[in-house]
């Protein structure tokens, strides 16, 4: 059974510095692995999506990495802003009799303050 | 408006009632999901959908029924309400399971049983 871990749990920074999220999973079989974002209250926001066959994806300032090998992602922030507070989700979406299911990992709570 | 609408957004009800959470999208997805969200256990697939009239069982199943007799329209019903069932439902789709596939949420739906 997939499992997806992500580490820190939490995490709080000073506005501009860069960050990095992790994201672990079980078995490699993937097709690809999303990271999202969480509002309190509000639904998962698509931030990157990663296909197996990549090893990185960039938008504005994110950029996420995937080693399917080790099973693992990192999703780096550049210039944190308070506006980047949120939760920050991983899910997996794996293959076989899994195939689109996704795996989502606990999720990291962000907070970056001024 | 384009997307995917969750309605209602709130509903409190009490144990023993029947609840139908709409998921509606304009995107002609294939694939919709119905996940619940709960502190401690994070994102679990409740039921997906692969077409009209294709429907398979997630990881918690159990107590909830789906149908899908339109592409758009993912409906799921909580036959007769538990309080284990207080939770935030999210209704998702894509248009692939596949490595390009990106999933997309909706805004969720906050349910108390009482």
């Amino acid at each position: 059974k997939q499992e997806v871990t992500q580490i820190p749990a939490a995490l709080s920074v000073p506005e501009g510095e860069n960050l990095v999220l992790n994201c672990s999973f079980t078995d490699s079989a993937i097709y690809n692995l999303q990271w999202f974002r969480q509002d309190p209250g509000k639904g998962l926001t698509s931030l990157l999506l990663i296909q197996s066959s990549q090893r990185e994806q960039t938008s504005g300032r994110l950029n996420a990495s995937l080693d399917k090998s080790s099973g693992r992602s990192t999703l780096y922030i550049a210039a944190s802003q308070p506006g980047d507070s949120a939760t920050y989700l991983c899910a997996v979406n794996a293959g076989g009799t899994s195939y689109g299911k996704l795996t989502f990992g606990q999720g990291t709570i962000l907070t970056v303050h001024p | 408006d384009a997307g995917i609408t969750q309605s209602p957004r709130y509903k409190i009800t009490e144990t023993g009632r029947q609840v139908t959470l709409m998921c509606h999208q304009t995107w002609s997805h294939s694939y919709m999901f119905w996940y619940r969200q709960d502190l401690g256990h994070g994102l679990r697939l409740i039921y997906y959908s692969a077409a009209a009239d294709i429907t398979d069982k997630g990881e918690v199943p159990d107590g909830y029924v789906v149908s899908r007799s339109k592409t758009e329209n993912f409906p799921l019903t909580l036959e007769s309400a538990t309080r284990s069932q207080t939770s935030v439902y999210f209704c998702a789709s894509t248009i692939t399971v596949y490595a390009t596939g990106e999933l997309f949420f909706g805004e969720g739906s906050r349910l108390t049983v009482l």
